[in-house]
């Protein structure tokens, strides 16, 4: 069956240093990967989409990356700032299905 | 733009009772969707409307969940008759286009059910 994983460890890091959380997923051929920003007691919000043949995008101060041979995307933060601290969502879709297929998310604290 | 919107924003019920949720997608998009999110877990989809039709419902229990969309607009979710494990966030998203995957999805902040 499908499966995505990310990191369900918190991930703590310095205020400034770059953060990078992990997606990966196996028994899926996904067409395009999203990531997600959800705060505690809201919905999640869209941050930046990637198309399978597409090996980065970026975005101010986030990049992803997506590569299809290892079945892994990276999400970066430059220049973290407290105010980024939040759970992040890697969303799977394909062109056939539209719907999503959630990860089920990393959470990111960033410390002054 | 007002955002999508959902009552109520928590509901406490017991098990076997009965529950509804209400949505109000973004105006003007065509689609859809309702997903469960079980606390330390991503959402996970209920169920995807296209104006008033529905595209994939998969993932729905329909022996106690259902979902309609009247007039393509809002939406409405009933849970009949409840269980301990539905406790979880119920999350409506909507979009704009029709076709596209790279659609972009807005979710509304959901409702949070707590069956005992």
């Amino acid at each position: 069956s499908q499966k995505i994983e990310q990191n369900s460890e918190a991930l703590n890091i310095q205020e400034g240093k770059t953060a990078t959380l992990t997606c990966n997923y196996t028994n899926y051929s996904p067409a395009y990967l999203q990531w997600y920003r959800q705060d505690p007691g809201r919905g999640p919000v869209f941050l930046l989409l990637i198309r399978e043949n597409e090996k980065e995008k970026r975005k101010e101060r986030l990049k992803v990356t997506f590569d299809t041979t290892l079945k892994q995307s990276l999400f970066h933060i430059t220049a973290s700032q407290p105010a980024d601290s939040a759970t992040y969502l890697c969303a799977l879709s394909n062109t056939g299905r539209r719907a999503l297929t959630f990860g089920s998310g990393t959470r990111l604290q960033v410390q002054p | 733009e007002a955002g999508v919107a959902q009552s109520p924003r928590y509901k406490i019920i017991e098990k076997r009772q009965s529950v509804a949720f209400w949505c109000n997608p973004i105006s003007g998009h065509a689609t859809l969707y309702w997903y469960q999110q079980i606390l330390g877990q991503g959402p996970k989809l209920l169920i995807q409307f296209q104006n008033n039709g529905v595209v994939d419902d998969s993932q729905l229990p329909k022996d106690r969940f259902s979902a309609e969309r009247l007039k393509g607009v809002d939406s409405t979710l009933k849970i009949q008759p409840a269980k301990l494990e539905d406790s979880a966030v119920y999350l409506c998203a909507s979009s704009l286009l029709q076709g596209p995957s790279t659609d972009t999805q807005y979710f509304g902040p959901g409702t949070r059910l707590t069956v005992l």
